[in-house]
């Protein structure tokens, strides 16, 4: 089975911070992707990866940055964490075309 | 971008019954994705539909790819407390990582 593994269950952040969310892959996957989920909004994608080195905006990328330095691994960074930032984070992966595979979420709380 | 219709947003069923959710489109899709989320967790797929048309079953779910490609629909047969949670339709057009939409959600709540 797909596993894809974020870091943290739950972080807690003060405003200002600079926040890291991890998340890692184990099947080789190019595609990897960050959303984050809001009760009545749904699942809204903030950056993806086709491949290392590579990223792309999402609908919602204002505030975040991402790295991928290497294949299995793909960071989100919030520069300076604000308080509508709080919110459910989900990291997936998936190869160029099929299922998407998703990770447990971080649930990031920034007071 | 594309929108996806999900309906119904929540369903008040009592432990036994059928269930029945489903997806819209105004565009064609080429893969119809079905998730199921537990509180707090990340969500896990269902079912995978390729091809218009195909009914595909796992377990007491079924789901299937509209005649039009611009929908499909979730049944859940005899539902247990287990089922409860949040399911998701998500469509693919094509290879692109931004060619993935998702539906808002269809929330179950089952009554003792």
């Amino acid at each position: 089975d797909v596993k894809v593994t974020q870091s943290s269950r739950y972080l807690v952040k003060r405003t200002g911070e600079k926040v890291f969310l991890e998340c890692v892959q184990d099947m080789d996957h190019e595609n990897m992707f960050w959303y984050r989920q809001d009760p009545g909004l749904g699942l809204r994608l903030i950056y993806f990866s086709y491949d290392v080195k590579m990223k792309e905006k999402g609908d919602i990328p204002e505030g975040y940055s991402v790295s991928r330095e290497k294949k299995e691994r793909f960071s989100l960074i919030l520069e300076s964490a604000s308080t509508n930032q709080t919110s459910m984070y989900l990291c997936a992966s998936r190869l160029s075309t099929g299922k998407l595979f998703f990770g447990s979420g971080t649930q990031l709380s920034v007071l | 971008g594309q929108q996806l219709n999900q309906s119904p947003q929540s369903m008040f069923i009592q432990e036994g019954e059928d269930v029945s959710m489903n997806c819209t489109s105004s565009s064609i899709f080429n893969t119809w994705l079905w998730y199921k989320q537990d509180p707090g967790e990340g969500p896990v797929l269902l079912i995978a539909l390729y091809k218009a048309g195909e009914l595909t079953s796992n377990g007491r779910l079924t789901a299937q790819f509209g005649i039009t490609r611009k929908d499909s629909f979730l049944n859940i047969s005899a539902s247990i407390p287990s089922d409860v949670g949040i399911y998701f339709c998500a469509g693919q057009l094509g290879g692109g990582a931004d060619g993935l939409t998702f539906g808002k959600g269809t929330h179950l709540i089952i009554q003792p």
